[in-house]
């Protein structure tokens, strides 16, 4: 699986929008972008996928760039409930297992 | 909306017990899988589990490890005898129907915190 890049942690003010960055310079063609985030002491939980578009949903934003070696998450209000670790994951083809990295720990300051 | 269950919470065995890990994935999902994580660690992939058989398994899936689809509703994670070093979060997962891809969304359950004394 290609490798992805993510800061170790990021801090936020609740209500601010939060961009979280992912570097993924050996993705392929074929790859998808997956967001997934762990809330303290639970499963992860998928946030947003893309492959080539930038993609909305009611969780969050998922920009991707145009050469799709670096995409970026967007909470565009982060509340207290938003703090967890977010993990930016690659891959394709098959129902294969999810490859996590130590993603980016998010502190959501009051 | 369906969610991944899992039993117990939290299990604590001497080391050289077996214990039984218990999973319901989401009812139309066809494709399981089993992850850990040790504390303050990243989520390992432990196994895959698709069709009534294993389709991928990590290295820390030894011979102590094993898993089945005993009924149509439950997916289950054995290990036979446990060591210190098996303490960690279990968490079982599902996904998708006949030809899921990648993309689609896993979905993961509560997960099963195992202390091993």
């Amino acid at each position: 699986d290609a490798k992805t890049t993510q800061p170790n942690s990021m801090e936020s003010n609740e209500e601010e929008p939060v961009h979280l960055p992912c570097n993924h310079s050996t993705i392929s063609g074929t790859d998808y972008i997956h967001w997934y985030r762990q809330l303290p002491s639970q499963g992860p939980e998928y946030v947003i996928h893309g492959l080539t578009s930038n993609v909305n949903n009611r969780m969050a934003s998922l920009a991707i760039a145009e050469d799709r070696k670096s995409s970026t998450l967007i909470l565009h209000r982060a509340t207290l409930r938003d703090a967890a670790v977010y993990y930016c994951i690659l891959g394709s083809g098959s129902a294969r297992q999810l490859t996590f990295g130590s993603g980016t720990q998010l502190t959501v300051l009051p | 909306e369906p969610e991944v269950t899992q039993t117990p919470s939290h299990q604590v065995t001497q080391m050289g017990q077996e214990v039984i890990l218990r999973c319901v994935p989401i009812s139309n999902h066809l494709y399981f899988y089993w992850y850990r994580q040790i504390l303050g660690q990243k989520v390992e992939f432990l196994v895959s589990f698709y069709n009534n058989e294993i389709s991928e398994k990590s290295e820390i899936f030894d011979d102590q490890f094993s898993v089945e689809r005993p009924d149509g509703s439950n997916f289950t994670l054995k290990i036979r005898s446990t060591k210190l070093e098996d303490s960690a979060m279990y968490f079982c997962a599902s996904k998708g129907g006949q030809g899921a891809t990648f993309w689609e969304t896993q979905y993961f359950g509560p997960g099963t915190r195992l202390l091993v004394l």
